[in-house]
């Protein structure tokens, strides 16, 4: 199965800021979906980004992805106090991801007030 | 629309118990994963389910099953229940493996003592 490598492990920043993680992955991917955990709570799907797209929006989100160094990051604009949470890629395999799911450590963003 | 449902949020079972977890998903949704979340190891994936077949399963014990109904609705099942169960279990649903974002339930809260 695939398991996306999120970096940093930890990021503290000031309200209003941006905070930028990355995601590692080691094989082709069919997509690349990300997401946001509160504390002790489920996770939320952000984003999805397919492997023949490059960038894409979504609010204060951008995510790209560059498939030829098997990358991807998610920019978060503006940062808010309600960010603070953490951040999961998932890289899904190409056929379908029948493998489910695979997380890394994710990264842990402390939106500073 | 409703979102995933999972029942009970909290659970307290004793070492050696058995223990039973349910899922509604998203109506039409047709996959159906399951998670185990722990300080320790992070989310691990336990199994998917795809129109009452399980297409895959994450490296646990054989104490570890899961079942879905035409209806799409899941269970999942822990036997003999230990101490290093105890963690955040998360269902996910999505429209077809993979290839679309997954929307998680809250979770349920398993205690073991």
């Amino acid at each position: 199965s695939q398991q996306g490598e999120e970096d940093p492990q930890a990021l503290s920043i000031q309200e209003g800021e941006n905070a930028t993680m990355n995601c590692s992955y080691k094989t082709s991917i069919n997509n690349l979906q990300w997401y946001r955990q509160n504390s002790g709570r489920g996770l939320v799907h952000l984003i999805l980004i397919r492997s023949n797209e490059r960038e894409k929006h979504s609010g204060r989100l951008r995510v790209t992805l560059d498939t030829s160094k098997k990358s991807s990051s998610l920019l978060i604009t503006a940062s808010r106090a309600a960010d603070t949470a953490s951040y999961f890629c998932a890289p899904v395999l190409r056929g379908g991801g029948a493998d489910g799911l695979t997380f890394g450590k994710g990264t842990h963003l402390i939106i500073q007030p | 629309k409703a979102g995933v449902t999972q029942t009970p949020r909290y659970l307290i079972k004793t070492r050696g118990q058995q223990v039973t977890l349910s899922c509604s998903p998203i109506s039409g949704h047709r996959s159906v994963s399951w998670y185990q979340q722990t300080p320790g190891q992070g989310l691990q994936f336990l199994f998917e389910y795809f129109s009452e077949t399980q297409r895959n399963k994450g490296n646990f014990p054989g104490r570890f099953s899961g079942r879905q109904f035409s209806n799409s609705r899941s269970e999942m099942n822990v036997s003999t229940l230990e101490l290093g169960d105890s963690a955040l279990y998360l269902c996910a649903s999505s429209l077809l493996q993979g290839d679309y974002g997954y929307t998680f339930g809250s979770g349920t809260r398993l205690t073991v003592v």
